[in-house]
């Protein structure tokens, strides 16, 4: 199972674009990269999902290099409702053992 | 609506109570999850279940025990012999068989042990 690495605390200004980056050097064939946002005492909720190259949706993009051996999570012009805990979770989604890491605490600041 | 269900959403117990927590689903998922929260800490995976009947450990088993005998419903007993049980659980699901899907998370149940 793929181990990921991410900062443990960003912060940033409202406007502005955030990058967090997660490394997974032992990503696997069959491995997807899938990234969570969890607010306090609440379950995580998807955000976005990719294997290669670059994903993007209304809330977020995913930029996945060719190697696979990491990530970035891109949010575009946060707002403070985007201070919350992200997590990286690499796995092959199928009923596996799905393992999170110590996620990323970002704060939104005015 | 579609969704996951975890109740109690909030439970205290006595030091060498089991209790249980009830976590339902009906997404028709094949996977279902219980993660452990602490504090300030990630998630850390208690048991797993692909499909019915069978089910595997996690990283932090001990001192909890879990059933499926339904598609539907993914119960988690904690034990008296977890030694700090107080902590946030949460319980998630996903269909198997799928190259790519996604979690999707109750809303968590709260233990508190007095």
């Amino acid at each position: 199972l793929a181990k990921t690495t991410q900062p443990i605390s960003m912060d940033s200004y409202e406007g502005q674009e955030v990058n967090i980056t997660c490394s997974h050097n032992n990503i696997a064939t069959n491995d997807y990269i899938t990234w969570y946002q969890q607010f306090p005492s609440q379950g995580p909720r998807f955000i976005i999902q990719g294997y290669k190259t670059k994903v993007t949706n209304e809330v977020a993009s995913l930029f996945i290099p060719a190697d696979r051996k990491s990530s970035t999570l891109s949010l575009p012009r946060v707002s403070l409702s985007d201070t919350a805990v992200y997590y990286c979770l690499v796995g092959d989604i199928r009923g596996n053992k799905l393992t999170f890491g110590t996620g990323t605490q970002l704060k939104v600041e005015l | 609506d579609g969704g996951i269900t975890q109740s109690p959403k909030y439970l205290f117990r006595k030091e060498g109570q089991n209790v249980t927590l009830s976590c339902e689903q009906n997404l028709n998922h094949d996977a279902m999850y219980w993660y452990r929260q602490d504090p300030g800490q990630g998630l850390r995976l208690i048991y797993y279940s692909q499909i019915v009947n069978d089910f595997q450990k996690g990283d932090i088993a001990e001192g909890y025990s879990v059933s499926r005998e339904k598609k539907e419903s993914f119960p988690l007993t904690v034990t008296s012999a977890q030694k700090n049980p107080t902590a946030f659980y949460l319980c998630a699901s996903t269909p198997s068989g799928r190259g790519t899907g996604e979690l999707f998370f109750g809303e968590g149940s709260r233990l508190t042990v007095l």
